[in-house]
């Protein structure tokens, strides 16, 4: 059973036009996560939600934004892709305890054109 | 210093060998530690957590955990060519809500 689910697995955009992409969970985790991934480096946190309390890290930059219209939907929404944004996004969950991992999705590779 | 450490290999071990790998970190404060697999072009999978001092075993899996000397370590038994990928080390530094801050992992080969 698919627990976290992001859609879709490959998107493909143009230099500078906008795109989001989703990540939905029936885990009813009230932590969601999104991650970069770049080829051959490690997942690199871009921001997370505890609930409706956004968090992002100091160094993700400004054309990353991220919504979360409920507990079973979080959106990442590149605003001007550049070239260096094709990467894996990895969406990830958790309940926020110490002790809990995280559980994460398939992933959606994005191209730039 | 970088948070996260790992020998990125690739460690190569023959087939039913155990597979040792290591990982370092630099927070000393440093709560909750996991290991995850990710195989090419897939995303990470959970293998092990570890939380406290010691050993913790799953199967053919160990992980170990040293936080004095800021070491975490995973050790697969009976090692099969499907265990070949890249093993992720991944720190949560503070309380449980925060991201995961991960090395950039050990590629692993399982020779047949």
């Amino acid at each position: 059973d698919a627990m976290v689910i992001q859609n879709p697995r490959y998107q493909v955009t143009q230099f500078g036009k906008p795109v989001t992409l989703s990540c939905s969970q029936t885990l009813n985790h009230n932590v969601m996560y999104w991650y970069q991934q770049k080829s051959s480096q490690a997942p690199k946190l871009l921001f997370h939600y505890y609930d409706k309390d956004f968090n992002n890290e100091a160094d993700t930059p400004d054309n990353f934004q991220s919504r979360r219209p409920n507990t079973s939907f979080c959106f990442l929404d590149i605003r001007s892709p550049g070239l260096g944004d094709a990467a894996m996004y990895l969406c990830a969950t958790s309940r926020g305890d110490i002790d809990q991992p995280q559980h994460f999705g398939d992933g959606t590779r994005l191209s730039i054109l | 210093q970088k948070e996260v450490e790992q020998n990125s290999g690739p460690l190569s071990v023959p087939e039913g060998a155990i597979a040792s790998l290591n990982c370092t970190y630099s927070d000393r404060g440093s709560q909750s530690f996991f290991w995850y697999r990710q195989y090419s072009g897939k995303s990470p999978e959970l293998i092990m957590s570890i939380y406290s001092n010691g050993d913790k075993e799953d199967g053919r899996f160990t992980a170990q955990l040293n936080k004095a000397s800021q070491y975490v370590s995973l050790l697969i038994r009976d090692s099969q060519p499907s265990d070949s990928a890249t093993y992720l080390c991944a720190v949560n530094k503070g309380g449980g809500a925060d991201g995961l801050t991960f090395g950039k992992g050990t590629h692993l080969i399982i020779q047949p």
